[in-house]
């Protein structure tokens, strides 16, 4: 079974200051994982997934398969970055698709 | 707009009755997608089809439920004598088989009074 895990339901920061949401991941073969944006009135879009390594929006997140956690950073919030972001997860087997297990979610505020 | 297209957008109903949504992909995209989020949490996967047909269900979808996608094209979701568990967001996404990234519509929100 896949499961991911998103212990902050929400995180509140000051423009300018780091932040950092956290996801955990259980999956037993070599996963592939994505963080998902929702921004207000917006519909669900993809943030960055871990296999591009890039930086979006600032944005960036590292796969720790030792400690199967998948937590994305930005040293300087912006105003902009509040919304609603999802970690996914999707199995390495074809016969899944792209099957997408989502966590809880964490909501973004950040601060003037 | 050539995004994911959902429609209704919002459905108010009554316990018991019936209700049907539809879901219209990015036009080249085979895979599409269900997924169903309540309050406070994450999309919690349905069914997919590749192309026209239905791979996988989760066990999580009771026998009220049913999609199709009869010409592989567009989608829809039948609940049929709803409960008041079934309001939520009912999300379509579509994709292509040789990308991971999902693509979603704007949802279908469902209340059941």
């Amino acid at each position: 079974a896949q499961r991911v895990t998103q212990p902050e339901k929400l995180l509140s920061v000051f423009k300018g200051a780091p932040v950092e949401l956290k996801c955990n991941y259980s999956y037993s073969g070599s996963p592939e994982l994505f963080w998902y944006v929702q921004y207000s009135r917006q519909r669900l879009q993809l943030l960055l997934r871990h296999i591009s390594r890039e930086s979006i929006k600032g944005f960036t997140a590292d796969l720790n398969k030792g400690e199967t956690s998948f937590h994305l950073k930005k040293p300087f919030a912006q105003e902009e970055d509040s919304a609603m972001y999802y970690c996914a997860l999707s199995g390495m087997i074809k016969a899944a698709g792209n099957k997408l297990t989502f966590g809880g979610g964490t909501r973004v505020l950040v601060k003037p | 707009d050539t995004g994911v297209s959902q429609d209704p957008r919002h459905k108010i109903t009554k316990r018991g009755q019936n209700v049907t949504f539809r879901c219209d992909p990015i036009s080249e995209h085979n895979r599409l997608y269900w997924y169903r989020q309540t309050l406070g949490q994450g999309p919690e996967f349905l069914t997919y089809f590749q192309n026209e047909a239905q791979l996988e269900k989760s066990r999580l979808l009771s026998d009220r439920f049913s999609a199709e996608r009869p010409k592989g094209s567009f989608s829809t979701l039948e609940i049929q004598r709803t409960e008041q568990g079934d309001s939520a967001m009912y999300l379509c996404a579509s994709s292509l088989a040789t990308a991971g990234e999902l693509f979603f519509g704007e949802g279908s929100r469902l209340t059941v009074l």
